[in-house]
């Protein structure tokens, strides 16, 4: 089955500097490459994703870069803010299927 | 936007008994549903794949007996928590894709379901 890595499972940042989430997968099939954000307690967010044609894609502070050789891809997060403080997950599609299969986990704490 | 909810919220219920879970589309119709399970501190680990008028796909090592899902209708996939304990606490969260396609891949989330089960 398809395995998924996710690092660094935390990350500290003071507000202002960047901040970097890798997620390798090992299905080279997949072709759909979201990240969530999820706050205590609640749902899954979608931020940003990505598809397999597509090398960078930017949302202001937020870009998903894909590396398909590779097999990873990453979350870049510039001028932090606290609110960014939340556990985000990548979840690579599995290829052929619609069920995306999350990574642990990335608890990101921005300090002022 | 695309709408998901699940009902209850929260539920609190002995050892033993049986829960109920519903997830709803409210504003576009789902042929594919997922439920996932995460515990404190944990990701989200994939259960079950749920389509409209047909059976469940199971995740390895989760008990279809013991998890029933049904999904009746293009807006509504239930699941079935049979002879909880306590080891079934956990945060039950529902997604889905909307079928006309529009969105791609992208699932919506249900706003979870707390499960305590004392």
């Amino acid at each position: 089955g398809e395995n998924v890595e996710q690092h660094p499972s935390t990350l500290s940042v003071q507000e202002g500097d960047s901040a970097v989430i890798k997620c390798t997968y090992s299905d080279s099939a997949s072709n759909y490459f979201p990240w969530y954000k999820q706050e205590l307690g609640k749902r899954p967010q979608l931020i940003i994703d990505i598809r397999s044609n597509v090398g960078e894609k930017k949302d202001q502070r937020i870009a998903v870069t894909l590396n398909k050789t590779a097999k990873h891809f990453s979350l870049h997060i510039t001028e932090t803010q606290p609110e960014d403080s939340a556990v985000y997950f990548c979840a690579p599609r599995v290829g052929g299927y619609n069920k995306l299969i999350f990574g642990a986990g990335t608890r990101l704490a921005v300090h002022p | 936007g695309a709408v998901v909810s699940q009902h209850p919220s929260w539920v609190i219920c002995k050892s033993g008994t049986s829960v109920k879970i519903e997830c709803r589309s409210l504003d576009f119709q789902a042929t594919t549903m997922f439920w996932y399970r995460q515990f404190p501190k944990q990701s989200l680990m994939l259960m079950a794949t749920s389509n409209e008028g047909s059976k469940a796909t199971y995740e390895q090592g989760v008990e279809k007996d013991k998890f029933l899902i049904n999904h009746a209708s293009l807006t509504l996939s239930t699941l079935t928590v049979t002879s909880a304990h306590p080891e079934d606490s956990s945060f039950y969260i529902c997604s889905a894709i909307e079928t006309s396609g529009r969105a791609g891949y992208e699932q919506y989330f249900g706003p979870g379901t707390r499960l305590t089960v004392t």
